[in-house]
């Protein structure tokens, strides 16, 4: 049972423009949820998280957007470029239950951002 | 952001050996580590999670008596892969958290090979 889901794989973008990598989630405890780089063969790397009492949190060129009610959040990049070419996680996490916080990903989706 | 050591990067092994991955987290103390395995173009599948002085939590499907994580300190955890077989060839990947923390910092990761 797939609990958090990015539904693209892919996603290319040209440099200067808007990405948006979508991530859909069904359990409904899930009350804290982030994004993550990762680039091959590395571990992945912070990049913004959003609390569930929040709809939007930004972090320069980094915007999450989170809609509960349709259990869905985004990624936006704008402006995106070259160097933001790797794969994109999304992760939920649920601090009251069970294991105190462990998150559950995403399949991820890979960016690529052409000059 | 924080800095989590993941040591070794890479591995070969023999079939039938042992191999010990450590994860260190060298500048706050990790009260909570996860353990993840990737598969090629896959998504991290959390393995387990250890809390510093107690049992790790094994997920569904993870063998723990094959797959032993030792957190006997909050900078330092363990994950022993005993008797490994090419099947268990794979990316692994500890992340670490620490107390009062929501976000996770991840290792570099381990690529390990069995032969």
């Amino acid at each position: 049972d797939q609990q958090v889901k990015q539904n693209s794989p892919s996603l290319s973008v040209q440099e200067g423009r808007i990405s948006i990598l979508n991530c859909d989630y069904t359990n409904s405890m899930f009350d804290y949820f982030l994004w993550y780089k990762k680039y091959p063969a590395e571990g992945p790397t912070f990049l913004i998280s959003i609390s569930s009492i929040k709809d939007k949190n930004e972090d320069g060129r980094f915007t999450v957007f989170l809609n509960k009610s349709a259990k869905h959040l985004s990624l936006h990049i704008v402006p995106s470029q070259p160097g933001d070419s790797a794969v994109y996680f999304c992760a939920a996490s649920a601090v009251i239950y069970n294991q105190g916080g462990k998150l559950i990903f995403g399949q991820g989706t890979e960016l690529s951002v052409k000059p | 952001g924080a800095v989590v050591s993941q040591h070794p990067s890479r591995v070969i092994c023999k079939s039938g050996t042992s191999v010990k991955i450590e994860c260190r987290s060298l500048d706050f103390q990790a009260t909570t580590m996860f353990w993840y395995r990737q598969f090629p173009k896959k998504s991290l599948m959390l393995m387990a999670t250890s809390n510093e002085g107690s049992k790790a939590t094994y997920e569904q499907g993870v063998e723990k008596d094959k797959f032993l994580i030792n957190h006997a300190s909050l900078t330092l955890s363990t994950l022993t892969v005993t008797s490994a077989h090419p099947e268990d060839s794979s990316f692994y990947i500890c992340s670490a958290r620490g107390q009062g923390h929501t976000e996770a910092f991840f290792g570099q990761g381990t690529r390990l090979t069995v032969v």
